[in-house]
């Protein structure tokens, strides 16, 4: 079946450095990838998504290109901020349901 | 435009019982699904409702069971609780059941079985 494999964490990280985040996916389909993210006691926040082939999702300064030749959408952002503190999860939709990674805890220190 | 509502936020049942966890769609959405995130794990789909009806489901028991109402708000039940039904319950609307359509997520119910 369709599944998400994403990079383990936690990452820690220091202010204003570079995040990445990798994500691969295995589908049958031509499925939709979304980054979601959640924040402590909270549900899950759409970070953003690809719908089709090379296409590129971007929100808040995180981006991630769908790359069908490497069935990955890694997640970038240039300078993180102590804000961007949370858990990240990967996930793909190829029929009706989300498929999620196990999530990658992301720290980031002043 | 208000966004999607669960309640309540937390709930402590013993094991054997039942519960019924509820969840508003965000305006103009007519599909509703539910998902189970135990701790530390990603979140796993239980069901999906389109329009009243069971659109699809995942690899749970019978004994959780789901509606959808008119207005497209929707319930999950659960019975005969088990320890490891322990978890955050998600529901997440959609307008659609397409892949493409995005599903928007409530903050969730803790749900804690003793």
């Amino acid at each position: 079946g369709d599944s998400v494999t994403q990079m383990e964490g936690p990452v820690t990280l220091s202010e204003e450095a570079f995040l990445t985040i990798n994500c691969t996916y295995t589908a049958t389909g031509y499925p939709s990838l979304f980054w979601y993210v959640q924040y402590p006691g909270e549900g899950l926040q759409l970070l953003l998504k690809a719908t089709k082939a090379d296409d590129k999702g971007s929100n808040k300064g995180f981006e991630a290109t769908y790359r069908k030749e490497t069935t990955s959408f890694h997640l970038e952002k240039g300078s993180v901020q102590v804000s961007d503190s949370a858990v990240y999860f990967c996930a793909l939709n190829d029929d009706y349901k989300l498929s999620f990674g196990a999530g990658t805890t992301v720290t980031v220190r002043a | 435009e208000t966004g999607v509502t669960q309640s309540p936020t937390h709930l402590i049942k013993t094991r054997g019982q039942q519960v019924t966890l509820r969840c508003s769609s965000q305006s103009g959405h007519n599909t509703v699904s539910w998902y189970q995130q135990a701790l530390g794990q990603g979140p796993q789909f239980i069901f999906q409702y389109y329009r009243e009806e069971e659109n699809g489901r995942g690899n749970f028991p019978p004994r959780f069971s789901g509606l959808q109402f008119p207005n497209y708000s929707s319930e999950l039940n659960v019975n005969a609780l088990e320890l490891d039904d322990s978890a955050l319950y998600l529901c997440a609307s959609s307008s659609g059941t397409g892949g493409t359509d995005t599903q928007y997520f409530g903050p969730g119910t803790r749900l804690t079985v003793l």
